[in-house]
């Protein structure tokens, strides 16, 4: 079955970066796009971006640009997410999902808790 | 642009139907048939529940069911069970090819 497990928690201090694994299983990981949500306590989800994962080609939410870094590794079907300058809104887990079709996302992975302190 | 907008709260009893509704705007719920809902148990991540408005993946139980009018999206779950108890979410595409969710509606069984 098709299986998405990612890295575990992470505790940053303002201004650092870090940087999220997810590895995908049970599928041609070619096949679909893997997109990046975060859910920072008590709110909804919010959609970071996605990356296709045999081109490499991204398409980034616009308020992130410029901060956030995804990649893929094919040999080892693993997706990345890197978020730099972090601040304490950026507190949230974050979770990557499988795009089956365009806004369709199908399967997720556990998320991974990102706390941002000082 | 913000997320979408839903109701904070709904509540119905076991065997009763509800009705969330999801409002965006004819950038991205009125323009696209892509709508999709969520629902997220605690602690949990979000599983899907429908994709393109009304269509359900496979497992999915047909109590649960989509439409949109205009701007307007809405799941409604019918025979309600203990086990639907859980925040609901939709999303959509829109036209600046970005994913809105929305704020999340909290469903009590009571």
């Amino acid at each position: 079955q098709v299986q998405l497990k990612q890295s575990g928690p992470e505790v940053k201090k303002p201004g650092a970066s870090v940087r999220v694994s997810c590895k995908a299983s049970g599928y041609t990981f070619g096949t679909n796009d893997i997109s990046w949500v975060r859910q920072a306590p008590g709110q909804g989800p919010e959609w970071m971006g996605r990356i296709s994962p045999n081109s490499g080609a991204t398409t980034l939410r616009h308020k992130l640009q410029g901060r956030v870094i995804m990649t893929t590794t094919t040999s080892t079907t693993t997706a990345y997410m890197e978020l730099r300058s972090l601040t304490v809104d950026d507190t949230a887990i974050y979770y990557c999902a499988r795009e089956s079709t365009l806004n369709c996302f199908d399967a997720w992975g556990q998320g991974t808790l990102v706390t941002v302190s000082a | 642009q913000s997320a979408l907008t839903q109701p904070a709260s709904v509540s119905g009893s076991p065997g009763q139907s509800i009705t969330i509704a999801c409002t965006g705007t004819s950038s991205d719920i009125g323009r696209y048939n892509l709508v999709s809902w969520y629902q997220q148990h605690p602690a949990k991540a979000p599983k899907l529940m429908l994709y393109d408005v009304s269509s359900r993946p496979s497992g999915v139980s047909i109590r649960f069911s989509g439409s949109k009018s205009g701007n307007t999206a809405s799941l409604t779950i019918s025979a309600l069970q203990i086990e639907d108890e859980a925040d609901y979410y939709c999303s959509s595409y829109s036209t600046v090819n970005t994913i809105f969710f929305g704020g999340g509606t909290k469903l009590s069984v009571l």
